[in-house]
């Protein structure tokens, strides 16, 4: 068990400009989750993937956020447009189907920086 | 919705003092709920977690116990270490609609030698 990944940890870009994150959940996990966090608050939910389908894309928070996981296995987030808001760290979390599905395992997280 | 009410942090207490950091929930349906630990420079680990009225979820000295009738989850220790520091989420599962995680704001918690 090597825990869920996430590249990279840190980045800086200028408004306007498109980001993509990626994450790599633990191998034997089915499920796939995105949160936001923001300072001071707790994690914000965006979206999850069951293998490669995406079951639930309506919390993401606007038409410029989209999430991949073309093959099940990594996924990515990519922000399009990027503007000051956006600044915070993107957090990855996986979870198996079956037996303990309810324990999401989350990464170390990407903390952008829109300038 | 679903919501979750933690204590406001910085909670500040003496080495081998008694935590309690309260956490309140509003969910539909019965969700299982969670407290999850964030150390300075790390990412968010399960710390325990309770799935029916009455658990008791423990784990590393920490213990809550899920009680239905108040929608509480409050997490204790009984005899904090400087090791303790971090800040602390609750959150819950409900499993209907969205299918994610619904976490509190966190309390920070510091412990001084």
């Amino acid at each position: 068990d090597t825990g869920v990944s996430q590249d990279p940890r840190h980045k800086i870009t200028k408004r306007g400009q498109n980001v993509t994150f990626r994450c790599d959940p633990i191998s034997e996990h089915n499920r796939l989750y995105w949160y936001r966090q923001t300072l001071g608050q707790g994690p914000e939910f965006l979206t999850y993937f069951q293998n490669e389908a995406q079951l639930e894309k309506s919390r993401l928070l606007s038409d410029r956020f989209s999430a991949e996981r073309p093959k099940g296995s990594f996924s990515t987030l990519e922000i399009q447009r990027t503007e000051q808001g956006d600044s915070a760290m993107y957090l990855c979390a996986s979870s198996p189907t079956s037996g303990r599905l309810y324990e999401q395992y989350f990464g170390p997280g990407t903390r952008l920086t829109v300038t | 919705g679903n919501s979750v009410t933690q204590m406001e942090g910085p909670v500040t207490l003496s080495e081998e003092a008694f935590l309690t950091i309260n956490c309140t929930y509003t969910a539909t349906g019965y969700p299982s709920l969670f407290w999850y630990v964030q150390y300075p420079g790390e990412g968010l680990q399960l710390l325990l977690k309770a799935t029916k009225a009455d658990d008791k979820g423990s784990n590393k000295g920490f213990e809550a116990t899920y009680r239905k009738e108040t929608t509480s989850f409050h997490l204790e220790k009984g005899s904090v270490q400087v090791s303790d520091s971090a800040v602390y989420f609750c959150a819950l599962y409900s499993g209907g609609g969205a299918d994610g995680l619904t976490f509190g704001k966190g309390t920070h918690l510091i412990i001084q030698p």
